[in-house]
């Protein structure tokens, strides 16, 4: 089946430095990535959509300049938070559609385990 | 806008019982639904799906159908075992072509 890789799994950083995550799409080209920031009790909040070769589309409340999203192929997206703060410790997972077909599922990566120190 | 209604969790059962986690949702046209499954730790991976109403998703013992009369499309299982235990996200997708997640709910299985 579809493989999405998210690396790093798990990262901590000090506050002020900027952390990049990236999202690969293994065995087939992602027309389309979707991230997610997963807060305590489980709700996935949508942060941006993101379009091969196109910038990025953030949902209402998302700081665009703080989290950067770099949609350079078909295979790769990568996802920057820049300036981290101790608010921005969270879980982070990336998604991937892979056909123009909008009703097909999402191929999720294992997500990355952000902590600001 | 479209949106995903899941039961409040956790669910807490004991091994060998049945399963119903309810999920209900509001659309424009004709939604696909999906159901994923969270592993402690891990992202998301895909349960099940329908695509069209009548239609019967079902992967590992578990199964929803797509009820378009009641907006429905409720996880089952008739015999839950403790590696079952994660969190379960009931999803749409069409219209907008955004994927919409309802909460999660968070199931427990005791032996």
């Amino acid at each position: 089946g579809a493989v999405v890789s998210q690396h790093p799994s798990r990262v901590i950083c000090k506050s002020g430095t900027s952390v990049k995550i990236e999202c690969r799409s293994l065995d087939f080209q992602a027309t389309t990535m979707f991230w997610y920031r997963q807060f305590p009790k489980q709700s996935l909040m949508l942060m941006a959509t993101s379009n091969e070769g196109s910038k990025a589309t953030y949902e209402q409340g998302v700081e665009k300049d703080k989290f950067l999203i770099n949609h350079a192929s078909l295979t790769l997206s990568t996802l920057t938070v820049t300036s981290a703060h101790p608010e921005d410790s969270s879980f982070y997972i990336c998604s991937a559609q892979g056909t123009d077909d909008y009703n097909s599922p999402l191929h999720f990566g294992n997500g990355t385990r952000l902590t600001v120190t | 806008g479209n949106s995903v209604t899941q039961m409040e969790g956790p669910v807490t059962l004991s091994e060998e019982a049945f399963l119903t986690i309810n999920c209900t949702y509001t659309a424009t046209g004709y939604p696909s639904l999906f159901w994923y499954v969270q592993y402690p730790g891990e992202g998301l991976q895909l349960l099940l799906k329908a695509t069209k109403a009548d239609d019967k998703g079902s992967n590992k013992g578990f199964e929803a159908t797509y009820r378009k009369e009641t907006t429905s499309f409720h996880l089952e299982k008739g015999s839950v075992q403790v590696s079952d235990s994660a969190v379960y996200f009931c999803a749409l997708m069409g219209g907008s072509y955004i994927p919409t997640f309802g909460r999660g709910t968070s199931l427990i299985v005791h032996p």
